[in-house]
């Protein structure tokens, strides 16, 4: 079985800061993995993913994503926060060739403090 | 327009009733999926579907039936709505290929009183 693991129910960072929303999972295959983003009455919105090759994934409105197969983590991150960054990060991972829906996180809020 | 589309975006319903909430897309896309997110627990799957007419369990299928004659159509009907049964539901999309992402909809509500 497939699952992931958000550990931080809230993360607070200052506008201007760099911020990183934690995410590990565990598969029993190749893990496919990806980010999500949902502002408030949204439904998600996808930011990135991880299939294969570079472990620096580089997505939507500056995030990027480093998968570290050894600590089975796929940590988002962004220099430098913005206030409009404010939202619920879902991290999801699919098994190469097997299940075929996404597993999610319980999700991270991600609050930028002016 | 073009997208995945959810109908309707709010509902109450009656415990005991049957509702149905219909989701469309435009891609063509081969999988469909239904998921409900509830506090706590993100984002939880309740079935999919690889095409037309072929569909499968998930995490938390019951009390839910779901069916796919056209492929761009997915309804999720609640037999008999139950009061666990509120939540935020979504349906999304994605090709065929395993390492695509998933297109979302934007979510129905639903309260069951």
């Amino acid at each position: 079985a497939q699952s992931v693991a958000q550990p931080e129910d809230q993360v607070n960072v200052a506008e201007g800061n760099p911020l990183t929303v934690k995410c590990t999972y565990s598969v029993s295959g190749n893990p496919y993995l990806f980010w999500y983003v949902q502002y408030p009455n949204r439904g998600l919105q996808f930011l990135l993913k991880y299939i294969t090759g570079d472990n620096l994934v580089k997505g939507s409105y500056g995030f990027e994503a480093e998968f570290n197969k050894s600590q089975t983590s796929f940590h988002l991150k962004k220099p430098s926060a913005l206030v409009s960054d404010s939202a619920l990060y879902f991290c999801a991972v699919r098994e190469g060739g097997g299940a075929d829906g996404l597993t999610f996180g319980k999700g991270t809020h991600l609050i930028i403090q002016p | 327009d073009a997208g995945i589309t959810q109908s309707p975006r709010y509902k109450i319903t009656e415990t005991g009733r049957q509702v149905t909430l219909m989701c469309h897309q435009t891609w063509s896309h081969s999988y469909m999926f239904w998921y409900r997110q509830d506090l706590g627990h993100g984002l939880r799957l309740i079935y999919y579907s690889a095409a037309a007419d072929i569909t499968d369990k998930g995490e938390v299928p019951d009390g839910y039936v779901v069916s796919r004659s056209k492929t761009e159509n997915f309804p999720l009907t609640l037999e008999s709505a139950t009061r666990s049964q509120t939540s935020v539901y979504f349906c999304a999309s994605s090709r065929f290929d395993r390492d695509t992402e998933a297109f979302f909809g934007q979510g129905t509500r639903l309260t069951v009183v």
